[in-house]
């Protein structure tokens, strides 16, 4: 089973970029098998669908981030990485990656998530 | 965009009981939705998929139905362990989103 760690700085200050990578093992990035994805949680409030990747690369993102939002693999490091530009404290939540197996209506794997904070 | 509405926001109910959450979709969503269960400081965990097959090592107690734009969480007889939040997401259109979560809370 696909496994999955996300990683990156605790603390971002507003107006600056948000850079995450989610390092996966048991499998490739290049996997046709998956639709690397990622989701966050605001404190105390619900999921929300950030976007995810398609086998043929393209990507689908959440229209209220996507002017802010890149999501990119690269396959040399077999991680999964996002940045969000321009954050202000609307940004803060624990951000997930996830593992969604093509046509598999919502089979797959998570991460543990990683909280990111963004105050000066 | 699909809109994905969960009710009721919050459920207050004791161990035995049955407990429904439902998902209404703003449009039909054909097989494509999926249920998770959250615990505090954890990730999601997919309890249903395709709206009513039951995950790999899920208990029994935890089904799902429905068809269109309307779908259902049941919880035959709700157990200490199942005091959680339920999201629903749906997977049809290229956007996905998820429900706004229902809170099980113990009564």
């Amino acid at each position: 089973q696909v496994q999955l760690q996300e990683s990156g700085p605790g603390l971002v200050k507003p107006s600056e970029t948000l850079s995450l990578i989610c390092t996966v093992s048991g499998d490739s990035v290049n996997s046709a098998r998956y639709h690397w994805s990622w989701v966050r949680q605001p404190p105390g409030k619900g999921l929300e669908w950030i976007g995810h990747t398609y086998p043929s690369g393209n990507i689908n993102y959440n229209p209220s981030l996507k002017s802010r939002l890149t999501i990119s693999v690269d396959t040399s490091k077999n991680q999964l990485s996002l940045k969000l530009t321009s954050v202000t404290s609307a940004d803060t939540a624990v951000y997930y990656c996830a593992a969604y197996e093509v046509g598999a209506g919502g089979r797959g794997s998570w991460g543990q998530g990683t909280l990111v904070a963004v105050s000066s | 965009d699909i809109q994905m509405t969960q009710s009721p926001s919050t459920l207050s109910a004791s161990v035995g009981d049955r407990v429904t959450i439902t998902c209404r979709a703003s449009q039909s969503l054909s097989h494509w939705l999926a249920w998770y269960q959250q615990k505090p400081g954890k990730a999601p965990k997919l309890l249903i998929y395709k709206v009513s097959n039951l995950e790999s090592g899920v208990p029994s107690r935890f089904s799902g139905s429905g068809s269109g734009t309307e779908f259902t969480l049941t919880i035959s007889s709700l157990q200490p362990d199942d005091f959680a939040t339920y999201y629903c997401q749906q997977y049809l259109s290229y956007l996905w989103t998820f429900g706004q979560g229902t809170k099980v809370e113990i009564k």
